[in-house]
């Protein structure tokens, strides 16, 4: 059955360390769309995709950086140069860019130690 | 600033008792409106959706209101049930717009207590 998958669901890492986070769905989506969720906070764009090897800034991507190699896959990168970035950070999927709704994955959550 | 505005934080409501879910939005060029529903730790799901030449959609329990002249949309939950329990996400489209589709309020966690 299709869906998203992101990996792992808890990740702890030490401060100043790169960590990639993954995302991978097979919904045969050609958009695909990173956000950041803190406390209190709504969803924010972090990154987003509508084709491969095609990607574009959101709202916060400072810190942060993606590939878009191939149609299933948009892996985060979240940098050492991300100031705050303890999170709960979320992939998303739909047909194209301008689709009514967006899939959501389960999640990763993020823990810098 | 916010383009989409979720001003309750929380709601709490009786089980049975009807729970309304407010959202107001600035930009009137957004064409389509969603609320997504979420569990702690875990992403959200499509609840609803209504687009802006309607006024009203319904399905099952839950029904999305829009006033375009007012730019406010509610949620309507009825009745309540303790799995209702959750943050609720508006979210609007704007379709011509350069950034990712959708943009995302603040959501509203509801308590629906027994």
């Amino acid at each position: 059955d299709g869906g998203i998958t992101q990996s792992p669901k808890y990740l702890f890492r030490k401060e100043g360390q790169n960590v990639t986070l993954s995302c991978e769905q097979n919904l045969n989506h050609d958009a695909m769309y990173w956000y950041r969720q803190d406390p209190g906070q709504g969803l924010r764009l972090i990154y987003y995709s509508q084709i491969v090897n095609d990607f574009q800034k959101g709202d916060i991507a400072e810190g942060y950086s993606v590939s878009r190699e191939k149609k299933e896959s948009f892996p985060l990168t979240v940098t050492s140069a991300q100031k705050n970035p303890t999170a709960f950070y979320l992939c998303a999927s739909n047909l194209q860019r301008g689709d009514n709704e967006q899939f959501f994955g389960p999640g990763t959550r993020l823990t810098v130690l | 600033d916010q383009q989409v505005k979720q001003n309750s934080p929380s709601l709490s409501v009786q089980e049975g008792r009807i729970s309304i879910l407010n959202c107001d939005y600035t930009n009137s060029m957004f064409d389509y409106f969603l609320w997504y529903k979420k569990y702690p730790a875990e992403g959200p799901t499509f609840l609803i959706s209504i687009s802006s030449i309607k006024d009203k959609n319904e399905d099952g329990r839950f029904t999305v209101f829009l006033n375009k002249s007012a730019k406010h949309l509610s949620l309507h939950i009825v009745p309540s049930q303790p799995g209702d329990s959750a943050v609720y996400f508006c979210a609007a489209r704007n379709y011509g717009g350069s950034q990712g589709n959708l943009i995302f309020g603040k959501g509203t966690k509801l308590s629906v207590k027994p």
